[in-house]
């Protein structure tokens, strides 16, 4: 199985601010990597698809770089809509894993 | 419009069985893999298990590999998930979702869920 590992865990932030998560990977995925945005109460969102692609309707305050097994999410200029848990995933294999999260609080 | 609606959750003793379900909609379902993913109180999201289009490649979480089984119904439009011997641990909201690729068919990911479906197994 592939793990996945992110940080921080939490972190606390104004908006404005530029905030950057990372993700790692047990092994190499090339650009199988997604991000998404999950609020409680709502079903999670994708951001980003294949490592750096945005997905459609999806601010481009939002972007994601990486490939291998070090990936990156950061969003630019942070907005009072983007404090949420943030999750990444490989798709490289059938079998998916997601990464443990990085919850975005209000400072 | 994509349109997935699960079903089948509730409230259920330790070692007894469930069978989820999710209604497709709003795309041709027998075009695309489908996930089951949950989410313990608390806890972040955990991939369950996946099918591909025609049920030729099903995978499982080692958690729950031997007792559940995922399965489709195409003419149906519908996924669904036997979940048997339910432990205490399997507590969560279960959501199904649709893969989607990006424009050369290589990478991907999980474009739509739906609002989930909440299993509760307690004594």
């Amino acid at each position: 199985d592939i793990q996945m590992t992110q940080s921080p865990s939490s972190l606390s932030a104004s908006v404005g601010d530029r905030v950057t998560i990372t993700c790692r990977t047990s092994q190499n995925i090339a650009s199988y990597l997604n991000w998404y945005q999950h609020k409680p109460g709502k079903p999670p969102k994708v951001l980003i698809y294949a490592a750096s692609s945005l997905q459609s309707g999806v601010p481009s305050r939002f972007s994601g770089s990486g490939s291998g097994t070090d990936f990156t999410l950061t969003i630019s200029s942070l907005q009072p809509e983007d404090f949420a848990t943030y999750y990444c995933q490989q798709s490289y294999r059938t079998s998916l894993t997601f990464g443990p999260g990085t919850t975005v609080h209000i400072k | 419009e994509v349109q997935l609606v699960e079903s089948g959750g509730g409230l259920v003793q330790p070692g007894r069985s469930l069978r989820l379900s999710c209604a497709a909609s709003g795309f041709t379902f027998d075009d695309y893999p489908m996930h089951w993913v949950r989410q313990a109180p608390g806890k972040g999201l955990e991939w369950v298990s996946g099918i591909s289009w025609n049920s030729g490649n099903i995978d499982y979480a080692d958690s729950v590999k031997g007792r559940f089984t995922i399965s489709r119904d195409n003419a149906k439009k519908s996924l669904f998930l036997q979940m048997n011997s339910l432990k205490v641990e399997d507590t969560a909201l279960y959501y199904c979702a649709k893969v989607a690729y990006d424009s050369n068919g290589y990478y991907a990911h999980l474009a739509n869920w739906g609002q989930g479906t909440l299993v509760t197994v307690s004594s």
